[in-house]
């Protein structure tokens, strides 16, 4: 089983509809991380979370809230899809006591909204 | 915040050709610094990355990159490219406090 597991992995909604990303890890890792990607943008950050009581706004938060559930979970929402939010999603996951500060990935999901 | 910036959106080299991938970054303390790569419907993985100590530093899949901290840099490169090398890279910044930032990526075509 991988490390950061995603779930949808592909989802088609329609424009107005609220959807849900989540994200569960059992690497025991404090940090998670919510990605979006575009071609030719990279990966923009769109929230951050270092334990279960800290929230952080990424680069582009406006349209996205998220829920720490717990260290291992974290769910990222759309309360109100909207085509331009058509995206792959990654979720990451990152050590806060380690010394290395790597991202470890989860496989995606991919979010169509019509 | 930092800030990656990767010069070139797309690349093509033949095989076995040598590969220079760049990276300028924008940072105000010593920056940790990632390279990784994404393969067609993949997520990402770590190919190397740099803390401290030796500038030079050794990946996975034979890649290496260089800091090179008067130029705000971090090039990776490989001596010879393999087809199994198509795929898209990304240079990220991060600091052990903070969060990470992503370049927009440079995908690779190898030519046969």
């Amino acid at each position: 089983d991988a490390d950061v597991t995603q779930t949808p992995r592909n989802r088609i909604t329609k424009t107005g509809k609220r959807i849900m990303l989540e994200c569960s890890q059992t690497k025991g890792h404090d940090r998670m991380y919510w990605y979006r990607q575009d071609p030719g943008l990279g990966l923009r950050l769109i929230y951050y979370s270092f334990d279960v009581k800290d929230i952080n706004k990424g680069e582009i938060s406006d349209g996205y809230s998220v829920s720490r559930q717990a260290q291992a979970k974290f769910s990222l929402s759309l309360e109100s899809a909207i085509p331009n939010q058509t995206a792959l999603y990654f979720c990451a996951t990152s050590d806060l006591w380690g010394n290395t500060g790597e991202l470890f990935f989860g496989e995606g999901s991919r979010l169509t909204v019509l | 915040a930092q800030s990656v910036t990767q010069p070139d959106i797309h690349i093509t080299v033949s095989e076995g050709a040598s590969l220079e991938l760049r990276c300028n970054y924008s940072y105000g303390a010593t920056p940790y610094l990632f390279w990784y790569v994404q393969s067609p419907g993949q997520g990402l993985q770590l190919l190397l990355k740099y803390f401290s100590g030796d500038t030079l530093v050794q990946g996975i899949k034979g890649f290496e990159a260089e800091f090179k901290r008067s130029q705000s840099s971090f090039n990776l490169r490989k001596p010879s490219v393999h087809w199994s090398d198509a795929a898209e890279y990304f240079c990220a910044v991060g600091a052990w406090n903070n969060d990470m930032r992503f370049g927009a990526g440079t995908r690779l075509t190898v030519k046969p």
